[in-house]
């Protein structure tokens, strides 16, 4: 079975711009969730999809948005970037009931200049 | 809202020694899931252990276990026998039974395995 991958695992981009990262998801699961890692702090949460619906937001702004499709891959995108938005971006897929915890990817490490 | 609270930003033990991580949280939910996962620097958060809350027996997996004192709200880690392969980032996380769409974590613990 594969677990979930990230791409791209590093991305450069300056402020203003508008940057998409992907993720794919482990096979069987149908839930995605991404979260947001500053250097030195745990993961914050900042949307799940479940059956290309959102289903749950953190407390981030509307320029952050994202996409499922039916493969269950799903699409992370943030517009008018900022310097804040330099951090780790964590992918992780589960089922629905996330009962058994969730699988991440490696994440992508996104700098804004 | 829930919180998770790791008081403990950094931690080193001997290898082949015990070491415990501490955690508590905050909820007003009777039934829920923590979780610790493990960030090495390649930077894929690792599933340690879970526990139930309605499971009164606390997790076991190998060298690892939990303390679960659900009155407390506190979770704590222990890991026996360290190795050099558990040097990483650890982070306690909650996450609702009903209406589970988000996983709550803490600010982490760096725990250092010294040979």
């Amino acid at each position: 079975e594969t677990g979930v991958t990230q791409s791209p695992t590093h991305l450069i981009k300056t402020r203003g711009q508008q940057v998409t990262l992907r993720c794919s998801s482990q096979s069987g699961h149908n839930t995605v969730s991404w979260y947001q890692q500053a250097l030195g702090q745990g993961p914050q949460f900042i949307f799940q999809y479940y059956r290309e619906e959102e289903n749950g937001r953190g407390n981030f702004p509307p320029r952050f948005s994202g996409l499922q499709f039916p493969n269950y891959s799903s699409e992370l995108n943030v517009n008018a970037l900022e310097l804040d938005d330099s951090a780790l971006y964590l992918c992780a897929s589960s089922s629905l009931a996330g009962t058994y915890g969730y699988t991440f990817g490696s994440g992508t490490r996104l700098t804004v200049v | 809202a829930q919180t998770v609270t790791q008081s403990q930003p950094e931690m080193s033990v001997q290898e082949a020694e015990t070491v415990t991580l501490s955690c508590t949280y905050d909820t007003s939910e009777s039934n829920y899931y923590l979780f610790w996962y493990k960030q090495p620097p390649s930077r894929q958060m690792i599933l340690v252990i879970r526990q139930e809350a309605y499971k009164q027996q606390n997790a076991t997996e190998n060298r690892f276990s939990v303390n679960f004192q659900k009155a407390a709200k506190s979770f704590s880690l222990k890991i026996s026998d360290s190795q050099l392969g558990d040097t990483a980032m650890y982070f306690c996380a909650f996450m609702r039974v009903y209406n589970n769409n988000d996983m709550r974590f803490g600010a982490g613990t760096r725990l250092t395995v010294k040979p």
